[in-house]
């Protein structure tokens, strides 16, 4: 069970911020939210990941809302390289539980 | 370098053969995980293993095995009873557990004629 729902896919321009939602409504109190892209035919690739507060790195922005019940991730320029599958994930962290993915976000970055 | 390493990254097999999938992790990770991705598909999972010598099933076990006899190794059979075998593979591995996220290799694309 994927827990996450997620638009099938989604358009940006190149160069401008994509932002790609999650609802994760049942999210438990120690359960992390993740985000990976996968590019067609490889390996998925880790982006970011947070428990309640908005996390960035080199790569990205996660935004947790306030309850917890969705997130957003943020590709602030995207490039023709961010072109991938986009997936959200919860995973409880403390029994080591597996990581669930859904069908995810198909993004498309347009020049 | 450190990482997980699949191989071969194309396979192909006769229907009614098993075949095994190598997985291979340098990062001393004590999970491990398989997953099967279909065109167009999300990754469901197969098999998972937190540590040596225990594993448990994924929603998708029927027709495949897994063991994980060192704690870098967690090979996949895919078997005869499997019904439709050809699929991409994709295996990773992850600390226990903690906040920490979990490493994939490139996949092994299986096809059986």
């Amino acid at each position: 069970d994927a827990k996450t729902t997620q638009p099938p896919s989604m358009d940006c321009a190149e160069g401008r911020a994509a932002n790609l939602p999650c609802n994760h409504s049942t999210i438990s109190g120690n359960e992390y939210v993740y985000w990976y892209r996968q590019i067609h035919s490889q390996g998925p690739q880790y982006i970011i990941h947070g428990l309640k507060n908005n996390e960035t790195n080199e790569m990205a922005s996660l935004i947790i809302t306030e309850d917890r019940k969705s997130s957003t991730l943020i590709l602030p320029h995207a490039t023709l390289r961010d072109t991938a599958v986009y997936y959200c994930i919860v995973r409880e962290i403390n029994t080591g539980n597996q990581f669930y993915f859904g069908t995810g976000t198909s993004l498309t970055v347009i020049p | 370098d450190g990482g997980i390493t699949q191989s071969p990254k194309y396979l192909f097999r006769k229907e009614g053969q098993n075949v095994t999938l190598s997985c291979e992790q340098n990062l001393n990770h004590d999970a491990m995980y398989w997953y099967r991705q279909d065109p167009g598909q999300g990754l469901r999972l197969i098999y998972y293993s937190q540590i040596v010598n225990d594993f448990q099933k994924g929603d998708i076990a029927e027709g495949y095995s897994v063991s994980r006899e060192k704690k870098e190794s967690f090979p996949l059979t895919v078997t005869s009873a499997q019904k439709n075998p050809t699929a991409f593979y994709l295996c990773a591995s992850s600390i226990r557990s903690g906040s920490t996220e979990a490493f994939f290799g490139q996949g092994t694309r299986l096809t059986v004629v």
